[in-house]
């Protein structure tokens, strides 16, 4: 079936800790890549995308994620996380054999909490 | 400007009246999406408009009805909802779909819905 898979659900780290959330996708054909976060109360933002080229991307607020394409993945990561990380990370997907046409297809989601 | 915006922010109703979300995009964007979002859980797709059209209906019950006037604008019509019905609304934009894959959806803030 297709779907995105998140593997962590709830994340606690203290500042300056390491982020790695994982991302794994079973969507054939052309896929590109997506990281939203969602602070509390606030809409849906785009952290990255991943659509060609390198596959070690850099996005907003020192995020970056990296495409294997042979594990089907997309990571994110974070060298150092800062309390105002706080906030629920979403991996989606759009994929050309989707049976969405071109729409997000979301992972359930990673909340993650900093504390100080 | 990546602005996605909708109106009303929150929104009230009883389970006999009739009521409308409304979202706008001056990105020149043609594709417009209609998604919702429970507490904690990754946005649902519910409609797509492409070029005007309606080109995906997620199983929606009747109860939403979804409207494109005009590429610019997106309002989902809304009449005899159910408690169950309460969510977070979430509109979406973005340049094309089905010709260039390689494309970036772009979020509004939010309707915030509560049906009593």
């Amino acid at each position: 079936a297709q779907s995105v898979s998140q593997h962590n659900h709830h994340v606690i780290l203290s500042e300056a800790a390491s982020l790695e959330l994982g991302c794994n996708y079973s969507y054939g054909g052309t896929v590109n890549l997506f990281w939203y976060v969602q602070y509390p109360g606030q809409h849906l933002q785009l952290l990255l995308k991943y659509f060609s080229g390198d596959p070690l991307v850099k996005g907003i607020k020192g995020f970056e994620a990296e495409f294997i394409k042979s594990k089907f993945s997309f990571n994110l990561r974070k060298p150092s996380v800062q309390w105002s990380d706080t906030a629920e990370y979403f991996c989606a997907v759009t994929s050309s054999n989707s049976n969405s046409g071109y729409a997000l297809n979301f992972g359930k989601g990673t909340s993650l909490l900093v504390t100080p | 400007d990546t602005e996605v915006t909708q109106t009303p922010k929150h929104l009230v109703m009883g389970m006999t009246n009739k009521k409308s979300l409304k979202c706008e995009q001056h990105m020149g964007h043609r594709a417009m999406y209609w998604y919702k979002q429970k507490a904690k859980k990754p946005p649902e797709l519910m409609f797509v408009y492409s070029y005007e059209k309606l080109s995906i209906n997620e199983s929606v019950p009747s109860r939403f009805s979804p409207e494109c006037p005009n590429s610019s604008l997106l309002n989902l019509h809304l009449h005899a909802l159910q408690p169950e019905d309460s969510a977070l609304y979430l509109c979406a934009s973005s340049l094309d779909l089905g010709l260039v894959i390689a494309d970036t959806q772009y979020f509004g803030p939010g309707t915030r819905l509560t049906v009593l």
